[in-house]
């Protein structure tokens, strides 16, 4: 069965902190792999977006990493802000056309001051 | 910068009536889909719609739900006999024009519409 596990479920950080953040999946074909960011109440907003040839892509403090043979993917946030605040959610696209999607089930970044 | 809309932001509807949900994706995309997240749980894809045609569905997606793109701006997803489980907030988004790179083509989401069944 197609899956998209993240880890931690929840993370607490201090302002100003680097962390790391994982996505394990289990999707075939493989598409591509997103990160989004969503604030509580609001919509997925896009971070990255990857293929299978590609191993690394930045936006600004976040670096996403991508390993399609083990199948793994993390998000680096840097030097953190209180804004980082949100669900940091992995999304792996399956099949030729791209457009079915499963959602991991996100973890919940707290910073704090 | 451009953006998806949907209206209503939030229906309190009886269980077995009918729910429209309404969207105007970003103007010059040509794929559109819709989700839910049901409060609590994570994001599940229900449809995506291209070329005046569903291109994929997932299970969620039975014949209680239809989708429908009735003129140039709007794309709407209906769901016919509405059951408690079916509260949940449904996002819309859209996506680009197809190039050599279409998979890595943003999904802009719109604010979601809160769908209360009682």
């Amino acid at each position: 069965k197609n899956q998209v596990e993240q880890s931690p479920q929840s993370l607490i950080i201090l302002e100003g902190k680097n962390c790391t953040l994982q996505c394990n999946y289990t999707v075939s074909p493989f598409s591509n792999l997103r990160w989004y960011k969503q604030d509580t109440g609001r919509g997925p907003v896009s971070l990255t977006i990857m293929t299978f040839s590609e191993n690394t892509k930045s936006n600004g403090r976040y670096t996403a990493t991508l390993d399609a043979d083990t199948k793994q993917s993390s998000l680096h946030i840097t030097a953190s802000q209180l804004s980082d605040s949100a669900s940091y959610i992995c999304v792996v696209s399956e099949g030729t056309g791209g457009f079915k999607t499963i959602f991991g089930a996100g973890t919940r970044l707290f910073v704090k001051a | 910068e451009p953006e998806v809309t949907q209206t209503p932001s939030h229906q309190v509807t009886q269980m077995g009536q009918e729910v429209i949900l309404r969207c105007v994706p970003i103007s010059n995309h040509l794929y559109f889909y819709w989700y839910r997240q049901i409060l609590g749980q994570k994001v599940e894809f229900l449809v995506s719609f291209y070329n005046n045609e569903i291109s994929e569905k997932s299970e969620i997606f039975d014949d209680q739900f239809s989708v429908e793109r009735p003129d140039g701006s709007n794309f709407t997803l209906k769901i016919r006999s509405t059951k408690l489980e079916d509260s949940a907030m449904y996002f819309c988004a859209s996506s680009g024009t197809r190039t050599l790179r279409e998979m890595r083509n943003t999904i802009y989401f719109g604010e979601g519409s809160w769908l209360t069944v009682v």
